[in-house]
């Protein structure tokens, strides 16, 4: 296990279009988080996992955004008919308590 | 709400110096976390520390839970340390949260 793992690296997409990404956590992590950070601002939370149950999802996270652990595994984050405003890095984070926070590479994504 | 204030905002030293970087907060917290994100990339965690001083390689961390205070150093600095430095606490409203500091961009010139 070399870490979290999130797919793709980079997504450019048409405004209006749906997108999804997915993120691979520690194996042993039973939590994951989603945070997006936009330029120059910190990350911002967006939702949290236990193991297969969303347990905090952000008022940023907007009808047209929707986030699965469906076996408390991998999680998938998918934005239904992006904005340019969705443009930003998509974080994900895995964590065996709360503490010790491992991150993954993110997925840069550009909306055109 | 836990306010976390980070100084500098910038730093700009010659490889060899010491660095230090402070990170305030507001609230009392269970655990402070110092993260490293480089250009374009994803975040790395340095430490998660809940007391006293806590050492990888040539960096150091350190909290001061009375005086709700912690720096990060790195000694004999390296261009490869170039990167933005974060310090974040648990939210007060969540256990799952991260308040995030807005970052020290620290550059490392050769």
């Amino acid at each position: 296990d070399t870490g979290v793992s999130q797919d793709p690296r980079h997504k450019i997409t048409k405004r209006g279009q749906n997108v999804t990404f997915r993120c691979d956590p520690i194996s042993e992590h039973n939590r994951l988080y989603w945070y997006r950070q936009t330029l120059g601002q910190g990350p911002e939370f967006l939702t949290y996992f236990q193991n297969e149950a969303q347990l905090e999802k952000s008022r940023l996270l907007s009808d047209r955004f929707s986030a699965e652990r469906p076996k408390g595994s991998f999680s998938t984050l998918e934005i239904q008919r992006t904005e340019q405003g969705d443009s930003a890095m998509y974080l994900c984070a895995s964590s065996l308590a709360v503490e010790g926070y491992t991150f993954g590479s993110g997925t840069r994504l550009t909306v055109v | 709400k836990n306010e976390v204030e980070q100084s500098p905002q910038n730093l700009t030293a010659q490889e060899g110096e010491f660095i230090t970087i402070n990170c305030s907060y507001s609230v009392g917290i269970s655990a402070l976390h110092w993260l490293q994100q480089h250009p374009g990339g994803g975040i790395v965690s340095l430490f998660m520390l809940s007391s006293g001083k806590k050492k990888h390689g040539r960096l150091i961390a350190t909290i001061n839970i009375q005086e709700k205070h912690s720096s990060l150093h790195i000694t004999a600095s390296h261009p490869r340390d170039s990167a933005v430095y974060i310090c974040a606490v648990p939210s007060m409203d969540s256990n799952y949260q991260l308040i995030w500091g807005a970052g020290t961009k620290l550059i490392i010139k050769p």
